[in-house]
This record gives C-alpha cells, structure tokens and sequence, in this order.
C-alpha cells in the first residue's frame, strides 16, 4: 500500500514570498490533516478535512495561511506572505475516517526555510 | 502550555538497555497515542491506547495509562541502535468528537552500540 505522498521535500524562500506544499493522501482516507512541526517540538495541528469540507482550522493562521481539498482527495496548502517564523516542517497526514480511533499515517513533510 | 509533555527531553542508553519515556497531559482523553520520528523522516505510529485500558504491549514495547494521574509511560525492552529517534505522546482530547492529536514536545532516544 503507498503511502503519503509529499512535495516538495525541501524549499528555501525568501519572506515575504510564497509557497505551496501538495500532499496526496492513502488511497480511500477520507480525512486528511496538516501539521507543522517546528524544530526541536511536536507537530502542531494546522487544519483537518473530512473529504472535501474542513473540520477544524482553529490552529490556522488564516490572515497568511490557506488549504484547500478540492475533490476530497489530494490538498494544497499554502503560504503567502512567509515569514521568518513560518521556517518548519509541514507533515501531511491521513487517516481511514475520523474519530478517535482511526490511526493517522503520515508522509515524510516538506522542510521548508524562510530567510 | 501544551498538552502532552514529554520526560526526559533527553535520554541516552547502551544497546540491550531499557528505555523508559513518560508523558503528562491535562484534560481527559479518548486515547492516547505514541510515535517515533526518525532524523528528517515523517512520524509513525507505534501504539494506542485507549482511556479505559491501563497497559498495553506490542513486541518489544509496553505503554501504561493512569488517567487518575494523567500521565503515561513507554518502555522499550532490550532496545537497539535502530531505536534511536525522537518519541512524541499525542493525545485525543474527549471534548472533541473528531480526532485532533496534541503532540508534546517529544523525547530524543540514542541507542548506544
């Protein structure tokens, strides 16, 4: 079974500048998450799908950050304006279902660098 | 502060040696799940447990509960150079009905040959 896929691997910015990050979740995983992983913590929850709608984006900073799932399977998300701040790893990560009992699997991130 | 705290920040141990982790958390919980992320690779699964188990095994693994204390423990039996990595408790709060992990901070495990 393939896992979750993610690109870019790496990505260096300057702030200010925009990015996008692309995640491909496990085939028939309704939900889909988004985390961002600072160095040094544990991830963050950025925002959580259920196919196509959003679950909970409370942890989004929404003025600069957005997402989209647009048919219930692969999602984007995106950075515009970066700042210094923002240099982390975004991990994407998908599970069969929600609910608290349903394992989430994640991919490997996107390192990404704000200079 | 955050949910799910990790102790030690730190530990280093001889291969064959125990490891024991443990984590605090503060509200109640649906479950409570255990991962291991490699150096610059994704987090993966390792373990649940749910809030009306007290312990459980995997393998070479042993994760405890004690929702009265709120906390949990991990201890990695004779463990292995391969073992090395960062270990992160995340916990499913019980006031939400999807599944929203708060992670902690996690602790740095190197396994010693």
């Amino acid at each position: 079974e393939a896992g979750v896929a993610q690109s870019p691997r790496y990505k260096i910015i300057e702030k200010r500048q925009s990015v996008a990050f692309w995640c491909n979740p496990i085939s028939g995983h309704a939900t889909l998450y988004w985390y961002q992983q600072i160095l040094g913590q544990g991830p963050k929850l950025l925002i959580q799908f259920q196919n196509n709608g959003v679950v909970d984006d409370s942890q989004l900073p929404k003025d600069r950050f957005s997402a989209e799932r647009l048919k219930g399977v692969d999602s984007t998300l995106k950075i515009q304006p970066a700042k210094l701040e923002d240099s982390a790893v975004y991990l994407c990560a998908s599970s069969l279902d929600r609910g608290p009992w349903n394992e989430q699997f994640f991919g490997p991130g996107t390192r990404l660098t704000v200079l | 502060s955050q949910q799910g705290e990790e102790d030690p920040q730190a530990l280093s141990i001889q291969e064959g040696e125990n490891a024991t982790m443990n984590c605090s958390y503060k509200t109640s919980i649906n479950n409570l799940q255990w991962y291991r992320q490699n150096s610059g690779r994704g987090l993966v699964h390792l373990i649940l447990i749910r809030s009306n188990e007290r312990e459980k095994h995997s393998g070479r693994l042993r994760v405890t509960l004690d929702t009265s204390k709120k906390s949990s423990s991990l201890l990695i039996t004779a463990s292995r150079a391969a073992d090395t990595a960062s270990y992160f408790c995340a916990t499913d709060p019980e006031e939400t009905s999807g599944s929203r992990l708060t992670f902690g901070e996690g602790t740095q495990l190197t396994v010693n040959p």
